[in-house]
């Protein structure tokens, strides 16, 4: 069965401060990796796809990595507005998507 | 370039009654998803439509049903509620099929069940 775990559970940041967040998935046969941005009260914003190891995707302030057993979302000098909660989600032979139970970020100004 | 919409934004029903959720993907998209997040759990695959025809089922009882219609709209019903079932549901869309294809999601309806 596929398995996805985020962790921290919830990260408290200065603003400026980098960081990573980290998902370690088991998949049989992996198909593409997912990373999602999530506000309160919001559905899920796509953020990157990752489809092989060593593969790197970059937006803004983040970056995403993928080896053979986790991915890693990189922050770099967060903002206020980066405030949300990270979500990562694989999809393999089974063609679900299976999703992590997120991180929490906060940057405090 | 409008997004997913879902209707309505809350709903809220007591135990035994049924509920019908709506849903319209993004134009051009002809998969859709439904998903619930419940507190604690995450998002949990519930149902996968394209083309009028149900795909892929998550493990949930068959109480959960839908259907996509003609224009590619979707509708999630879940019969004789019961008090676990409140939760944000979600519907997401993508061009045809699962395969590198990002899911774009809507902003859920939140079902609370009295």
């Amino acid at each position: 069965e596929d398995q996805v775990t985020q962790s921290p559970e919830a990260l408290r940041l200065q603003e400026g401060e980098s960081s990573s967040l980290n998902c370690s998935y088991t998949v049989s046969g992996l198909r593409g990796l997912f990373w999602y941005r999530q506000d309160p009260g919001k559905g899920p914003e796509f953020l990157f796809t990752l489809y092989s190891a060593g593969e790197e995707k970059e937006k803004e302030r983040l970056k995403a990595t993928l080896t053979k057993k986790e991915s890693f979302l990189h922050i770099t000098a967060p903002k206020p507005e980066d405030s949300a909660t990270y979500l990562c989600a694989v999809q393999g032979g089974s063609e679900k998507l299976v999703f992590g139970k997120g991180t929490k970020l906060t940057v405090n100004p | 370039e409008a997004g997913v919409t879902q209707s309505p934004t809350h709903l809220i029903k007591t135990r035994g009654q049924q509920a019908t959720l709506r849903c319209s993907p993004i134009s051009g998209h002809t998969s859709v998803y439904w998903y619930q997040q419940a507190l604690g759990l995450g998002l949990q695959f519930l149902l996968w439509y394209d083309e009028g025809e149900e795909r892929n089922r998550g493990n949930f009882p068959p109480r959960f049903s839908g259907r996509q219609f003609p224009n590619y709209s979707s509708e999630l019903n879940v019969n004789a509620l019961e008090l676990e079932d409140s939760a944000l549901y979600l519907c997401a869309s993508s061009f045809f099929g699962w395969y590198n294809q990002p899911q774009h999601f809507g902003d859920g309806t939140r079902l609370s069940i009295l």
